[in-house]
């Protein structure tokens, strides 16, 4: 079956560490993006990519960074810069414009 | 700029009734329009679309909604609650042209009652 894999499924980091999220579909979508969700806040994007080597900041960019060396894999750095990163990740992916979103179930990243 | 408003929080209803959760956009252009359903912990599902043509969309496990242009409005509506719809639902906005990159309203948790 096709789908958006992310993992792990919960995440601590401590102090000073970066941490890294992972995020492969095999949708053969184009298109992939990275999410925040807070409670109550929606979702605030962070990066997204729409094709490989290639990759924009979102609206909160500050703190994280991503790489898009293939196809099927966007991961994300939260780095030791961001200093709340405790939040509900979220990876999607589209095959165009005008389609829907598929979305992974989610990192959640807590503070040690 | 583009924005989608889900103006209530929290939404109850009781099981068999019916259900709807508003939600109202801003664009530049034509919409293209998107619900979608979160469970605890889980990642977003899609529920339907609107791009163009009938106003009403059909999608997935009984929901549609209703695209009204002149009030710039997609509300999800379903006509008989079941208690499992209790979820997070999300409506989400982007332009026909431009940036392809979808905004998200802050989400409305729909509680059904049994």
């Amino acid at each position: 079956d096709g789908g958006i894999t992310q993992s792990p499924k919960y995440l601590f980091r401590k102090e000073g560490q970066n941490v890294t999220l992972s995020c492969e579909q095999n949708l053969n979508h184009d298109a992939m993006y990275w999410y925040r969700q807070d409670p109550g806040q929606g979702l605030r994007l962070i990066y997204y990519s729409q094709i490989v080597n290639d990759f924009q900041k979102g609206d909160i960019a500050e703190g994280y960074s991503v790489s898009r060396e293939k196809k099927e894999s966007f991961p994300l750095t939260v780095t030791s810069a961001q200093k709340n990163p405790t939040a509900f990740y979220l990876c999607a992916s589209s095959f165009g414009t005008g389609q829907p979103q598929h979305f992974g179930d989610g990192t959640r990243l807590s503070i040690l | 700029a583009q924005s989608v408003a889900q103006p209530e929080d929290q939404v109850n209803v009781a099981e068999g009734n019916p259900l709807t959760v508003k939600c109202t956009y801003s664009v530049s252009g034509n919409p293209y329009l998107f619900w979608y359903v979160q469970y605890p912990n889980r990642g977003l599902q899609f529920l339907l679309k609107y791009i163009t043509g009938d106003n009403l969309v059909k999608g997935s496990y009984g929901f549609e909604a209703e695209f009204n242009k002149s009030q710039t409005s997609f509300h999800l509506k379903k006509p008989s609650a079941l208690v499992s719809d209790s979820a997070l639902y999300f409506c989400a906005v982007r332009a026909s042209g431009g940036s392809y990159i979808p905004t998200f309203g802050r989400g409305t948790s729909l509680i059904v009652h049994p």
